[in-house]
């Protein structure tokens, strides 16, 4: 079965600071994609980035980068120079091939606190 | 100019009640889905839908159904209304039935009386 888990709660960082946050998965499935969405206290569901199994290139959008070690099955978050709207629910995703397996399973999600 | 769009943002309702939330794309993908938040923010896929094919979540009770007129429509009815049925409902939608990324409506916030 497939599983995300993100280990940390919560996080704080401090204003222009870089922040990564760890989310590890597990599936059997030989191909399947990556994904982080940001929840604001808005509550809208915001997609930032995507990873693909067979990317040979971690995968980069703007300030956010996912850091892709496929061996030990992590697929982190690093947001470079934090700014006071990156405070928000992050959450961890993953999806394999079609019918069932290709819903979206979360992880508990981190949430984010940037200090000024 | 709103790519997955729901109706109502905001359902109070009593017990035992029916009721229905709405949900389009206007991104002509193929692919449309439910998901329910609960008070801790754990999101669970509910229903995965495109033209040919309903895929239910096995843990859903059948007082929950969606009802597509067509390709842009994903409605969701909940019947018998119950306490635990008080969270977030996010649409979302995806061009396939594959990898590609889904993009979510801005939720319904649902409160059973």
């Amino acid at each position: 079965a497939q599983k995300i888990t993100q280990t940390q709660p919560g996080m704080f960082v401090q204003e222009k600071e870089a922040v990564t946050l760890d989310c590890t998965y597990d599936t059997s499935d030989p191909s399947y994609g990556l994904f982080w969405y940001k929840q604001p206290s808005s509550g809208e569901m915001i997609f930032l980035i995507y990873q693909g199994s067979y990317d040979q290139q971690n995968a980069t959008e703007g300030r956010y980068s996912l850091n892709f070690q496929k061996a030990r099955k992590s697929a982190n978050l690093v947001i470079s120079a934090s700014q006071l709207g990156d405070s928000a629910m992050y959450f961890c995703a993953m999806r394999g091939d079609g019918g069932s397996q290709g819903n979206l399973i979360f992880g508990k999600g981190t949430k984010l606190s940037v200090k000024p | 100019d709103t790519a997955v769009s729901q109706t109502p943002k905001y359902l109070v309702t009593q017990m035992g009640n029916d009721k229905s939330i709405k949900c389009e794309q206007n991104l002509g993908h193929d692919t449309m889905y439910w998901y329910k938040q609960d008070s801790k923010k754990f999101l669970k896929i509910m229903f995965s839908y495109n033209n040919k094919e309903l895929i239910i979540n096995e843990t859903v009770p059948n007082r929950f159904s969606p009802k597509s007129p067509d390709k842009a429509h994903l409605n969701l009815h909940i019947n018998s209304l119950e306490l635990g049925d008080s969270a977030v409902y996010f649409c979302a939608s995806s061009l396939r039935d594959s990898q590609e990324t889904q993009y979510f409506g801005p939720g319904t916030r649902l409160l059973v009386l």
